[in-house]
Parts: C-alpha cells; sequence; structure tokens
C-alpha cells in the first residue's frame, strides 16, 4: 500500500499567516492527489484535485502543487473559518489512501 | 443539489452484520462510480470500497476484503454496504461518496461494534 505523510501533524497559527502543510508518498501517484478540510463532527470537504486544480466553490486563498511523490497544499491568508483538520489522498493505486492528517489550530 | 444520505447505521454485537444504505440525488447517479469511507472515533480518514457506475467492478480495502459487500442499484439511485463478520475495529462513521475525487460526501452514520 502507498504511505502518505502529512507533515507537520499539528500547527498553530495565526489569522493573516501563511500556512504550508505537505504530504509525502511512499512511491509515486502521478497528480492523483486531493485535498480535503474536515471540521469537528462534519463530512470532509474536497478542496483540491489532481494535485493543483481548486475544487468549485473553493476560495482561491487555497492552493496546490506537487506531482510524483511530494505535494504540498498551501493557504495564502489563513482564515477563521480555516481553523480545520487537513487530509491528503491519493487515489493512483487501490487501496486509496490518506495521509493521518494536519490539525491546523489558532495560535 | 448533490445529496447523499446514509442510514443503516447502529449498535451490533461483534460477529454481526448491518448494511449501510445511501440514497443519491441531484446528479445522474448511475453514471459515478461510488465509495463508502471510514473514520474510526478520534481517527483519520479510511477508504472502504468503490464501485463502477454498472456495479461491474468493486475494489476493497484489505481489512474488509471477504466480509463487506459494495453493491448499487441505479434503478432506485442507491448505494449499499453490506458488512458482515464486524469487529470491534469496525467502529466508525461511515460515509458514501462520489467516487469522482470524491467531490461530494453524506453525513454519515455511525456503526458500533461492541457486546
Amino acid at each position: 500500500d502507498i504511505q502518505l505523510t502529512q507533515s507537520p501533524s499539528f500547527l498553530s497559527a495565526s489569522v493573516g499567516d501563511r500556512v504550508t502543510i505537505t504530504c509525502r508518498a511512499s512511491q509515486g501517484v502521478s497528480s492523483y492527489l486531493a485535498w480535503y478540510q474536515q471540521k469537528p463532527g462534519k463530512a470532509p470537504k474536497l478542496l483540491i484535485y489532481a494535485a493543483s486544480t481548486l475544487q468549485s466553490g473553493v476560495p482561491s486563498r487555497f492552493s496546490g502543487s506537487g506531482s510524483g511523490t511530494e505535494f504540498t497544499l498551501t493557504i495564502s491568508s489563513l482564515q477563521p473559518e480555516d481553523f480545520a483538520t487537513y487530509y491528503c489522498q491519493q487515489l493512483n493505486t487501490y487501496p486509496r489512501t490518506f495521509g493521518q492528517g494536519t490539525k491546523v489550530e489558532i495560535k | 443539489e448533490v445529496q447523499l444520505v446514509e442510514s443503516g447505521g447502529g449498535l451490533v454485537q461483534p460477529g454481526g452484520s448491518l448494511r449501510l444504505s445511501c440514497a443519491a440525488s441531484g446528479f445522474t447517479f448511475r453514471t459515478f462510480w461510488m465509495s463508502w469511507l471510514r473514520q474510526a472515533p478520534g481517527k483519520g480518514l479510511e477508504w472502504v470500497a468503490n464501485i463502477k457506475e454498472d456495479g461491474s467492478e468493486q475494489y476493497y480495502v484489505d481489512s474488509v476484503k471477504g466480509r463487506f459487500t459494495i453493491s448499487r442499484d441505479n434503478a432506485k439511485n442507491s448505494l449499499y454496504l453490506q458488512m458482515n463478520s464486524l469487529r470491534a475495529a469496525d467502529t466508525a462513521v461511515y460515509y458514501c461518496a462520489r467516487d469522482r475525487w470524491t467531490d461530494y460526501w453524506g453525513q454519515g452514520t455511525l456503526v458500533t461494534v461492541s457486546s
């Protein structure tokens, strides 16, 4: 199975900060990588797919980059509603796997 | 508006069975792969299984192979997950999702496996 490792696992940041989360794959997944945001008690929400394509309706402060084994999710200016847990997922190979998550909390 | 509504969760004893359902609306169900995913309490996300548009292909995570069966009824716009030989480790919120980059998720249904 492909292992996805997110770093950091926990991030404390302030409103307005630029935030970057990294997702590293144990083997190449081409661009078959997605990013999700999850708030407590809610279903995950797709933010980015195909590594860098912004899902419709998602604010432009979110962006994704990378291919192969290293990917990043960037929030250009953190907003109060962005405090949540973020997950990457590879959809290149079965079983599809997720990173362990990155919790973004208010500093 | 795309809507996915899961049902069928509950408390079941180890070794028991449960059938989850997912009612889909707001899109042409028969033209999309569909997935089940789960999240154990306080833990991360896990992909469980998916099924092709016409039901002819299914894929599973190893931990549920031989115990869980994903199926669909395109006439009823419904997705199912038959879960047999349930274990405590299967305790989780189960989500159905549209499989195009997992772009739409239901609200989830809680399955608790405990004696």
